[in-house]
């Protein structure tokens, strides 16, 4: 069966400090991969999503970036931290042949900015 | 551009009841799915339906089932028989089909959900 493994859960990083998280997904190949943030008490805003290995579509300016080294591997990051960029980031993958595939997501990784 | 809205910031029933989420859309495609998702305080989303917009028939999971209305946008969750572990954020989220833009979910701002015993 499919899972998805999202580091670290939490993370407190002062401003203008780098970023870096990480979300593996293992019992798929060519997943469509994706990194959502949830602000306090909102939903969720799509971020980041890849069809691919080094293929990454931004879906708002901001501050982050994502990269796609491996099938399986995505990484969300930022070189200098803002207070903005506190909230819950989650990772979430689909199958790529199949668009009707629902999401399947992480356990999320709370990052709080000071 | 697709928007999904829940005009109930919270909700509350009593264990064994049952209780209905809404949820409307605006969308000029014919095309689309429509989930709701679960997020318990272990704040990991959890799908909880999934409705096709061709399908005119409702789905249905267990306790949980929906009333789609296409013609009105609107996407409402029942819960029967709610139980504790129904406690929650659920969220409405919806996905065009094809093109560019399937796998890519817009969500409604949640609903939260408390079962009391």
């Amino acid at each position: 069966s499919q899972t998805i493994h999202q580091w670290p859960a939490t993370l407190v990083q002062p401003v203008g400090s780098p970023l870096s998280l990480e979300c593996t997904v293992e019992g798929t190949s060519n997943p469509n991969l994706y990194w959502y943030r949830q602000a306090a008490g909102r939903g969720l805003q799509l971020l980041f999503y890849s069809v691919g290995i080094g293929q990454i579509s931004s879906e708002v300016p901001q501050n982050l970036s994502a990269s796609r080294p491996q099938d399986r591997q995505f990484i969300l990051s930022s070189k200098k931290l803002l207070l903005s960029d506190s909230g819950f980031y989650l990772c979430a993958w689909s199958e790529y042949w199949d668009t009707r595939s629902p999401l399947h997501f992480g356990n999320g990784t709370r990052l709080t900015v000071t | 551009a697709q928007t999904v809205t829940q005009s109930q910031p919270e909700m509350s029933v009593q264990e064994a009841e049952t209780v209905t989420l809404s949820c409307t859309y605006d969308t000029s495609e014919n095309n689309y799915y429509l989930f709701w998702y679960k997020q318990p305080p272990s704040r990991q989303m959890i799908l909880v339906i999934r409705q096709e917009a061709y399908k005119q028939q409702n789905a249905t999971e267990n306790r949980f089932s929906v009333n789609f209305q296409k013609a009105a946008k609107s996407f409402s969750l029942k819960i029967s028989d709610s139980q504790l572990g129904d406690t929650a954020m659920y969220f409405c989220a919806f996905m065009n089909e094809g093109g560019t833009s399937y796998g890519k979910l817009t969500f409604g701002q949640g609903t939260i959900l408390t079962v009391h015993p």
